[in-house]
């Protein structure tokens, strides 16, 4: 069965570190696509990325990066310099051969000034 | 190009009422989906449709259902309103339904609290 787990429920950082947000999953297909979504106070999810099964390079993005790794199953997210508009909840999500998007519980991000 | 657009953005209603929320999706979207977000239970996929046809349903009751128009933009009503239905309800479109690549953009959201 398909699943993904965010385990960290919420992170805490000072501005300016860098933080690393884990998304492990779970599935049996071998063509898949992983996305990261934000969602700030306001409520809207935003994109921020989507990768394929087959597509093992890390992307770099200004401060974002995306660490994807079949090998352990993860898809981990990392910020670079935080800052106070970082602070979210960032969501990662799987879509694979049933073609519905299965979403991470959620990692909620507090950058403090 | 305008994103997905929602409304109402609030709404109160009380125990037993129905509601209709309204989502237009981005110009040349042809899929809309609707999602489900409370604190409890993270994000539910309520239904998806796509050609004025509903693709694809999630784990709810019938008392709600969804509609989607010749021109893309899709409806979706909650009937005899329970307070467990307190939530955001969150509209997303993509170009195709059900595509395993096809990225889902989303609206703001309608924030819906019954009392």
């Amino acid at each position: 069965a398909q699943k993904v787990t965010q385990a960290q429920t919420e992170i805490s950082v000072v501005e300016k570190e860098d933080v690393t947000l884990d998304c492990v999953y779970e599935t049996r297909d071998t063509t898949y696509y992983l996305f990261w979504y934000k969602q700030p106070p306001s409520g809207e999810l935003v994109f921020l990325i989507r990768r394929n099964s087959f597509d093992e390079q890390n992307e770099i993005s200004g401060r974002y990066s995306w660490n994807f790794q079949k090998s352990t199953s993860s898809f981990n997210f990392t910020i670079t310099a935080s800052q106070v508009v970082d602070s979210a909840v960032y969501f990662c999500a799987l879509s694979d051969s049933n073609y519905q998007l299965i979403w991470g519980a959620g990692t909620k991000l507090i950058i403090k000034p | 190009k305008a994103g997905v657009t929602q409304t109402p953005r609030y709404l109160i209603k009380t125990r037993g009422q129905q509601v209709t929320l309204s989502c237009s999706p981005i110009s040349g979207h042809r899929s809309v989906s609707w999602y489900q977000q409370t604190p409890g239970q993270g994000l539910q996929f309520l239904f998806e449709y796509f050609s004025e046809t509903q693709r694809n349903k999630g784990n709810f009751p019938g008392r709600f259902s969804g509609r989607q128009f010749s021109n893309s933009r899709s409806e979706m009503n909650v009937s005899t309103l329970e307070l467990g239905d307190s939530a955001l309800y969150l509209c997303a479109s993509s170009i195709w339904p059900g595509g395993m690549s096809d990225t889902q953009y989303f609206g703001p959201g309608t924030r819906l609290t019954v009392l």
